[in-house]
């Protein structure tokens, strides 16, 4: 059992470059998330995906797009990068609804603009 | 949206017992409260959650009081591997729910 899966762990984009961070999860749950964390920082949310079909802007949309391929694909795409999002990226999935029983995190994609 | 107030820093030495304290005092009703930890390089990891009163399982305890607008994380005898980042979060299914800067424990051999 996997849980969250996300490729890739590390990249380096140059300035004005595209890329999408695909995410996954075999937990069969319903919510999937994108957050960013700078150094020192704690998580901020990009977007959510409340369920399959749906998208919503979190914290900090600016600079990105979100595609729910499927309810196991989240994927996150910078459409022409910027070094202000140097960050490390991590998806989170929720199974959704009234019991709300907590984020299961994938381990995260380091992302390096220059 | 619960907004969380944790202490940003604290130290302890291995072997004593740490209670992490967080203030959420827009708690919504149907709110629950989950503590994270996190490690350098790598994404939270789920430690504990409650609703109210006390709930405690193989790692940590949680406290929540009646008026839920706070909640005490106790890590019981911590060792060097408890140092780490610790967030509280309060969230109820899929709201947008970003997290704070955390509780930053520093265990000391």
């Amino acid at each position: 059992n996997a849980g969250v899966t996300q490729t890739p762990k590390f990249q380096v984009l140059k300035t004005g470059q595209s890329m999408t961070l695909q995410c996954a999860q075999d937990m069969n749950h319903n919510s999937m998330y994108w957050y960013r964390q700078d150094p020192g920082m704690g998580l901020r949310l990009i977007y959510y995906s409340a369920s399959e079909g749906t998208t919503d802007k979190g914290e900090v949309p600016n600079g990105y797009n979100v595609s729910r391929l499927n309810k196991r694909e989240f994927s996150l795409r910078l459409e022409s990068a910027a070094p202000s999002q140097t960050s490390v990226y991590f998806c989170a999935s929720t199974p959704g609804g009234r019991d709300f029983l907590g984020y299961t995190f994938g381990s995260g994609t380091r992302l390096t603009v220059v | 949206l619960a907004k969380t107030t944790q202490p940003i820093s604290m130290d302890s030495y291995e072997g004593q017992e740490v209670n992490i304290t967080c203030s959420h005092n827009n708690i919504a009703t149907n709110d629950y409260i989950t503590w994270y930890q996190q490690f350098p390089s790598q994404g939270p990891r789920f430690i504990i959650q409650g609703y109210k009163t006390k709930v405690t399982n193989e790692v940590a305890s949680l406290f929540i009081p009646a008026d839920r607008k706070s909640s005490t994380l106790s890590l019981p005898r911590v060792s060097l591997s408890d140092t780490a980042v610790y967030y509280c979060l309060v969230s109820g299914g899929y709201q947008k729910v970003t997290f704070g800067t955390g509780t930053k424990l520093q265990v000391i051999p």
